[in-house]
């Protein structure tokens, strides 16, 4: 079945440093797309980075960074230069060629708070 | 990114009453929406799926008869909370997906809807 784990529930960070938030994820399809979303604390969910599973480059957009490692399968999302603006919860989500074709149904992770001190 | 339009944003209302939420999807056509409920601190949970036309996927556990869900066009999807009571408070958040956009596109999700039933 389909599963994704973000171990990590709370992770602080130094303003300006770089942060590594976990996830894992789980599927017997060949093909699958992972996404990260950004939670504020007022609700909206802020699509970050896509990962697709034959993509052979990891992804980048501005200072967010995927950590894929397929083998592993490990999705990993590095944020760089650490901004308090980044406090929130972090979503790993994942959809594979099962949920695209039945509709676009996304499996998402626990999330991880992170906190950025200045 | 796209833009998904989600009112209203807070809503207050007596026990037994019922309260509508709208989902918009302002610049493209979702072929799917998705409704989903989120307690403080923990991940989205899928309420259910709606397909433009057609009668919404509910997930196993949540009442149909207690969350109405209409899909009236590809650019509106409609939540009603019937005879709503205190355990229904919550935050609720839609979002719309379009398959023909492809793999990489992410579920585009509302601001959200924050629920207190008095």
């Amino acid at each position: 079945a389909q599963k994704i784990t973000q171990t990590q529930p709370g992770m602080f960070v130094q303003e300006k440093e770089a942060v590594t938030l976990d996830c894992t994820y789980d599927t017997s399809d060949q093909s699958y797309g992972l996404f990260w979303y950004k939670q504020p604390s007022s609700g909206e969910m802020i699509f970050l980075i896509y990962q697709g599973s034959y993509d052979e480059q990891n992804a980048t957009e501005g200072r967010y960074s995927l950590n894929f490692q397929k083998a592993r399968k490990s999705a990993n999302l590095v944020i760089s230069a650490s901004q308090l603006g980044d406090s929130a919860m972090y979503f790993c989500a994942m959809r594979d060629d099962v949920f695209y074709n039945q509709g676009g149904k996304l499996i998402f992770g626990q999330g991880t708070e992170l906190s950025v001190k200045p | 990114g796209a833009v998904v339009s989600q009112h209203p944003s807070w809503v207050i209302c007596k026990s037994g009453t019922s309260v509508k939420i709208e989902c918009r999807s302002l610049d493209f056509q979702a072929t799917t929406m998705f409704w989903y409920r989120q307690f403080p601190k923990q991940s989205l949970m899928l309420m259910a799926t709606s397909n433009e036309g057609s009668k919404a996927t509910y997930e196993q556990g949540v009442e149909k008869d207690k969350f109405l869900i209409n899909h009236a066009s590809l650019t509106l999807s409609t939540l009603t909370v019937t005879s709503a009571h205190p355990e229904d408070s919550s935050f609720y958040i839609c979002s719309a997906w379009a398959q023909a956009r492809g793999h990489n596109q992410p579920q585009h999700f509302g601001d959200g809807t924050r629920l207190s039933i008095l």
